[in-house]
């Protein structure tokens, strides 16, 4: 079964402090996602990565980025975490070109920055 | 307005009703995935589709592209059905949007 794992469940951090989310998948899949999931607003797409040291915006970067230093490895980073970044945060890995491929969530980090 | 609607928001069933969860997209698609969310957070993938019906023990997915609509239905429902269910279409771009998820709950 593939696996993918988030390093934290639940995380408390004060304004304007970094925050590292970290995201290992152990099936070798080549594509990796940052997503954050907001009441009635559905998954949005943080960033993704099509491969190892790449990386795309997806549709709301702003204040966060991301590294891909091994492939099984895709790490979120709050550069300074504000109150309006108190999400879920979800990773998922998933292989092939295409999202007509099944996607393989991680269990989730609940953010709340005080 | 978001491109993915679903409906309702939130479902109450009692244990054994025949379930319907609809999702209706506006934009051209390649594929539509079906997820499942459980209290705990976690997603897991249960059907992806991109034309007629798949079926899978109590879950049945359709999907109508001229219609621009998928639905999910659970047949005799229990308890441990009860999650977030969420749709995600798959544009023709290449990207994915997803809808803000149904609630489902089921009372025995």
């Amino acid at each position: 079964d593939v696996k993918v794992t988030q390093s934290s469940r639940y995380l408390v951090k004060r304004t304007g402090e970094k925050v590292f989310l970290e995201c290992v998948q152990d099936m070798d899949h080549e594509n990796m996602f940052w997503y954050r999931q907001d009441p009635g607003l559905g998954l949005r797409l943080i960033y993704f990565s099509y491969d190892v040291k790449m990386k795309e915006k997806g549709d709301i970067p702003e204040g966060y980025s991301v590294s891909r230093e091994k492939k099984e490895r895709f790490s979120l980073i709050l550069e300074s975490a504000s109150t309006n970044q108190t999400s879920m945060y979800l990773c998922a890995s998933y292989p092939g070109t295409g999202f007509t491929d099944t996607q393989y969530f991680g269990p989730g980090t609940r953010l709340t920055v005080l | 307005k978001n491109e993915v609607e679903q409906s309702p928001q939130n479902l109450t069933a009692q244990e054994g009703e025949f379930i319907t969860i609809n999702c209706s997209y506006s934009v051209g698609i390649s594929a539509l995935h079906w997820l499942q969310q459980h209290p705990g957070g976690g997603i897991v993938s249960l059907f992806m589709l991109s034309s007629g019906k798949k079926k899978h023990g109590r879950l049945i997915a359709t999907i109508n592209i001229q219609e621009k609509h998928s639905s999910l239905h659970i047949t005799a429902s229990h308890p441990r059905d009860s999650a977030v269910y969420i749709c995600a279409v798959v544009r023709n771009n290449n990207d994915m949007r997803f809808g803000a998820g149904t609630r489902l709950t089921v009372k025995p």
